[in-house]
Formats: C-alpha cells, structure tokens, sequence
C-alpha cells in the first residue's frame, strides 16, 4: 500500500527550511528518500532502518519514528539546487517496496 | 562511481509493436527491477529479478510484459503488444543485497512513447 507524502508541494526562498512528511498504514522495515529532478532518475539520498533513527546528508537529514511508521525529511538552508520532487519509498517485512506520490518542493532565488 | 546504464534514452513505437527497453546493471549487482513513471507522476515498481528469476511482480505487470537476463550483463523488458498507455518513462534499478543500506541505483531512463 502506498505510503502518504505530505505536502505535495512546496515553494522556498533559498536559505529557507522545509519538512517534507511520509506515513504509512504498515509496519515498516525501512524507510528510503530519494529526490528527482526534472527528465531525470530518481537519486537515492539516504536509508533509515531502525525506529528513532536519524540520518544526515549535506543540509538535508531525515528522521524515522517505527512506532508511528512515519518518517520526516528536513532540508535546512535550502539551495537552488534541492527542487525537484522528492519520493519516500518504504520497505515492510514482507519485503514490499512501494514508493510514495511525491512532494514537488521549489526553491526561488 | 559504478552506475545502471539503460538503451535507447527515448523510443518511439506504434501501437501494437513490440519493444526491448535494456538495462546494464551494476556488475557487482544481485538483484534487479523495473519501475516506470507516467509523466508528472508517481514512480511505479513492475518487477523485480533475482537468481535469473522473477522475485515480484506488481498487478501492472501483466502477460504483456516479460524480463529476461540474456547473458551475464544485460537485463531486458520486453513489452509484446505495446499500448498507448505504456508510454512513460521505465527506470531500471538494481541492488548489491536486497534489503540494501545503499538503495536503488537508477538508470537514466527510457521514455517509451507509443503512438
């Protein structure tokens, strides 16, 4: 079952901070980020496999709450460089990957 | 750095053809998928591929569609009787383990449009 993003899109100034959110009705293993810019591949940025877990990339960190089977991905100080959208895609025990519907972020000059 | 490399970039194709969209795997790489993306849309998993046969497969992948690896670098989708609603962009992805603390390498792409 797909996993929830929220917003699905989201407009910053650079140097701004965003939280772009993914929840899911099953109990998860892990949880993936990857970002997409436009007419390209999604990228893998990071994976989170332990509840509580927290992991960082440049300015763009995500945190993982296996009790709530959620997970956040907070991009600080944004740059023009972060915009394209941005998926989850979460792993349950039964080994399902399915990814999320995107959040569309926007960074303006 | 290691990457999935995917043939052709774009491919145009009449209704009712039949197209083989390739992927190169990374070669240190076990396990292997297809995803495709409708334009503007969510990234959608096909199929996966490991030990030269199907792991998974979605409800998308119907009876139309079939992978094989043909030799020991090639991975292929073949779609038999394409549709105007195949065209979309299919992503080949592979990993080194299945449940990998790397995640997914992604190949840049085909765009299969069908006309």
């Amino acid at each position: 079952q797909q996993p929830v993003q929220s917003p699905q899109a989201v407009i910053l100034r650079e140097g701004e901070d965003a939280v772009i959110n993914c929840s899911s009705s099953k109990a998860l293993y892990s949880v993936h980020w990857y970002r997409q810019k436009h007419g390209e591949a999604p990228v893998f940025l990071m994976i989170l496999l332990k509840g509580g877990e927290q992991k960082g990339h440049e300015k763009i960190s995500a945190s993982f709450n296996e009790k709530k089977q959620q997970s956040s991905l907070y991009l600080t100080a944004s740059q023009l460089s972060y915009s394209g959208t941005y998926f989850c895609g979460t792993e349950d025990y039964g080994q399902n990957f399915v990814f999320g519907p995107g959040t569309r972020l926007s960074v303006l000059p | 750095e290691p990457e999935v490399t995917q043939t052709p970039s774009h491919q145009v194709t009449q209704m009712g053809q039949e197209v083989i969209l390739r992927c190169v795997p990374i070669s240190n790489h076990l396990y292997f998928y297809w995803y495709r993306q409708i334009l503007g849309q969510k990234v959608e998993f096909l199929v996966s591929f490991y030990n030269n046969e199907i792991s998974e497969k979605s409800e998308i992948f119907d009876d139309q569609f079939s992978v094989e690896r043909p030799d020991g670098s090639n991975f292929t989708l073949k779609i038999r009787s394409t549709k105007l609603e195949d065209s979309a962009m299919y992503f080949c992805a592979s990993t080194e383990v299945g449940n990998s603390d790397d995640g997914y390498t992604f190949g840049s792409g085909t765009r299969l449009t069908v006309v």
